[in-house]
């Protein structure tokens, strides 16, 4: 079965400071990867994705994440962060299951930028 | 841009009531989901739809039912809403083709008494 699993609840880091947040996968065949972006009281947000290509993924708002298929990890990173980007981040995977095209949410990790 | 919209920000709803949940989208797409988000616990798909008067269950639709009565339209049914359903709910949508990402409405909040 597909799944993925965010082992953070929580991530703290200062202004200016780069961030990760970390998002591992288990997929069976190629995975399709997310990134997605709440704000408070709001929807989810599009970040980025991962169908193939360059394992270095560039996104909105500055953020790129790295695919690793040898470590099943696909961790969103931003080389600077913003007391604005404090949200919570989902990763995501697409599950074809069924022949149905959906995405499994991880938990969701809480980023918090200080100033 | 894709537009998702939820009839309501917030709800307040007492137990034993029939609520109805509504999400339009503007972009043609195929698919259709409901998910509910609670802390903790991310998103869980209730129920989803793939075709006009189409509906398959996701991980969590005891309690719920759906309607998909146009394109656009995908509407979330509390039979009898319960404490427990208390929770954001979110809808989304998206095209049949596997690239392309799901895009999300701002979210109903829901509180039963």
């Amino acid at each position: 079965a597909q799944s993925v699993a965010q082992p953070e609840d929580q991530v703290n880091v200062a202004e200016g400071n780069p961030l990760t947040v970390k998002c591992t996968y288990s997929v069976s065949g190629n995975p399709y990867l997310f990134w997605y972006v709440q704000y408070p009281n709001r929807g989810l947000q599009f970040l980025l994705k991962y169908i193939t290509g360059d394992n270095l993924v560039k996104g909105s708002y500055g953020f790129e994440a790295e695919f690793n298929k040898s470590q099943t990890s696909f961790h969103l990173k931003k080389p600077s962060a913003l007391v604005s980007d404090s949200a919570l981040y989902f990763c995501a995977v697409r599950d074809f299951s069924g022949g149905y095209n959906k995405l499994i949410f991880g938990a969701g990790t809480r980023l918090a930028v200080h100033p | 841009d894709v537009k998702v919209t939820q009839s309501s920000r917030y709800l307040v709803k007492r137990t034993g009531e029939k609520v109805f949940l509504e999400c339009v989208q503007d972009m043609d797409h195929e698919n259709m989901f409901w998910y509910r988000q609670d802390p903790g616990l991310g998103l869980r798909l209730i129920y989803f739809s793939y075709d006009v008067k189409m509906k398959e269950k996701g991980d969590i639709p005891e309690g719920y039912s759906v309607s998909r009565e146009k394109k656009e339209r995908f509407s979330l049914i509390l039979e009898s809403a319960s404490t427990n359903q208390t929770s954001m709910y979110l809808c989304a949508s998206s095209s049949d083709i596997i690239q392309e990402t799901q895009y999300f409405g701002p979210g109903t909040r829901l509180l039963v008494l």
